[in-house]
């Protein structure tokens, strides 16, 4: 089953909102990384984190790594209408087979 | 320089009928994978390849079959389709396994009926 969830499934927010979806797996990762999906597209990677509480930022997207490694978020300050789509994590877990594990994703909708 | 590729983008099939998806990636890359992007479930592993000539099993394997031959092309067949198999099917590719970005075809979209 899915080892790695995400939160919320849905988000509608107003265009200037700010957003915020969470990931979270029951077992240690070794890293996570975060792909965009934009309606009828492809998952493209935006990031990639590695360290326990690691933070980096992208523009208007902050990424942040759980401390025990174990959750992740990505924060949009500022929603614009081109963030729309879905977000979603993966991660590696470290007692693993090194496959990505994806999550449920986030689905990001933003009214102007 | 393509990327990822699929083939074809859609297809419809009947239950029962085989068919093969074709990835082809130009970008030299060791790891190949098939993944599967059903509603609310985010993408599943059906098969990846670290190498040409090898494959292995993912989270879901069963009803799909796999090869590699050559480096560049990453082949899903289905031998006997079901409804359950209706989804969107990604190929990626990566340089490396762990801490490498996957890079995503454009997805084929498959109505089993």
């Amino acid at each position: 089953g899915q080892q790695v969830m995400q939160i919320p499934q849905y988000q509608h927010v107003q265009e200037g909102e700010d957003f915020t979806t969470y990931c979270n797996s029951s077992t240690t990762l070794s890293n996570i990384q975060w792909y965009k999906q934009r309606p009828g597209g492809h998952p493209v990677f935006l990031i990639q984190l590695v360290k326990s509480g690691e933070v980096k930022k992208q523009k208007r997207l902050t990424f942040q790594f759980g401390e025990a490694k174990k959750n992740s978020s990505l924060h949009i300050t500022a929603t614009q209408t081109t963030d729309v789509g879905t977000y979603f994590c993966a991660g590696i877990r470290v007692d693993s087979s090194y496959k990505l594990i994806f999550g449920s994703g986030t689905r990001l909708l933003v009214r102007p | 320089n393509a990327g990822v590729t699929q083939t074809p983008k859609f297809r419809v099939l009947k239950t029962g009928q085989s068919m093969t998806l074709l990835c082809a990636q130009d970008m030299n890359h060791e790891y190949m994978y098939w993944y599967r992007q059903d509603p609310g479930m985010g993408l599943r592993l059906i098969h990846y390849s670290v190498g040409e000539g090898t494959t292995a099993k993912g989270e879901v394997p069963d009803g799909y079959n796999v090869s590699r031959l050559k480096k560049q092309n990453f082949l899903l067949g289905l031998e006997s389709a079901a409804p359950s198999q209706t989804s969107v099917y990604f190929c990626a590719s990566s340089p490396g396994l762990v801490g490498y970005e996957q890079y995503f075809g454009p997805g084929t979209r498959l109505t089993v009926t």
